[in-house]
């Protein structure tokens, strides 16, 4: 199926670190970027969103910066947590008309280490 | 409920039996999305309803698969003929849709099949 690329599988961090989440996308046409958490068992949860015109967007412990020259986004996470442990999910809003279909990459296992 | 309530939340089916899984989404909520989570692997996009607009099926990865959304509200999704290759946890998620749109999907804690 369709699906954005994303680096590195797995990252483990120690606890208070700085996590950083890659990823790559190819709809240079996509409006906006999203990342989003899933706990095991459970759905995804939208963490944050990028607008396609912006370079940066910060929220509570999380920022997300957007490179369209190299069509790449990623995801940090300021003294991450043991709850941060999740498998992390970024997507791309494709924007064709009136359609809101959002394509997810494979995913980031981030472990944090106590 | 509040969320997106899935049903079943685990289904183990024979080869060849058609399975419907289900998805309610949040009251209110114009657009509908499935997606497939095979083990270990990332969302693959299913279909998308928006409103009254028609479906965008273009994820569905055969004719064995369908979806409907009745009355603008509750979706099913069928699998008919299954094979062990459409064992996978499918998810529903649902969000305001719209020009407002920004990316922000609320979902399912889905339902996991199993094909046996």
């Amino acid at each position: 199926g369709e699906s954005v690329g994303l680096h590195l599988p797995t990252l483990s961090v120690q606890e208070g670190d700085n996590s950083i989440i890659n990823c790559a996308y190819s709809n240079s046409a996509s409006d906006y970027f999203i990342w989003y958490k899933q706990e095991s068992g459970k759905g995804p949860q939208f963490i944050i969103d990028i607008r396609s015109n912006m370079d940066k967007r910060q929220g509570q412990r999380v920022t997300v910066l957007l490179n369209k020259t190299v069509k790449h986004l990623s995801l940090q996470i300021a003294a991450t947590q043991p709850g941060d442990s999740a498998v992390y999910f970024c997507a791309e809003k494709w924007s064709s008309g009136n359609t809101g279909k959002l394509i997810f990459g494979q995913g980031t296992t981030l472990q944090v280490k106590p | 409920g509040a969320g997106v309530s899935q049903s079943p939340s685990n289904k183990v089916t024979e080869k060849g039996k058609d399975v419907e899984l289900r998805c309610d989404p949040i009251s209110g909520h114009t657009a509908l999305y499935w997606y497939r989570q095979s083990l270990g692997q990332g969302l693959e996009f299913l279909i998308y309803f928006q409103g009254n607009s028609a479906p965008d099926k273009s994820g569905l990865p055969s004719d064995r698969f369908s979806a409907e959304r009745t009355g603008g509200s509750v979706s099913t999704l069928t699998i008919q003929r299954t094979q062990q290759e459409d064992s996978a946890v499918y998810l529903c998620a649902s969000s305001l849709g719209g020009t407002g749109f920004t990316g922000e999907l609320f979902f399912g804690e889905g339902s996991r099949l199993t094909v046996l």
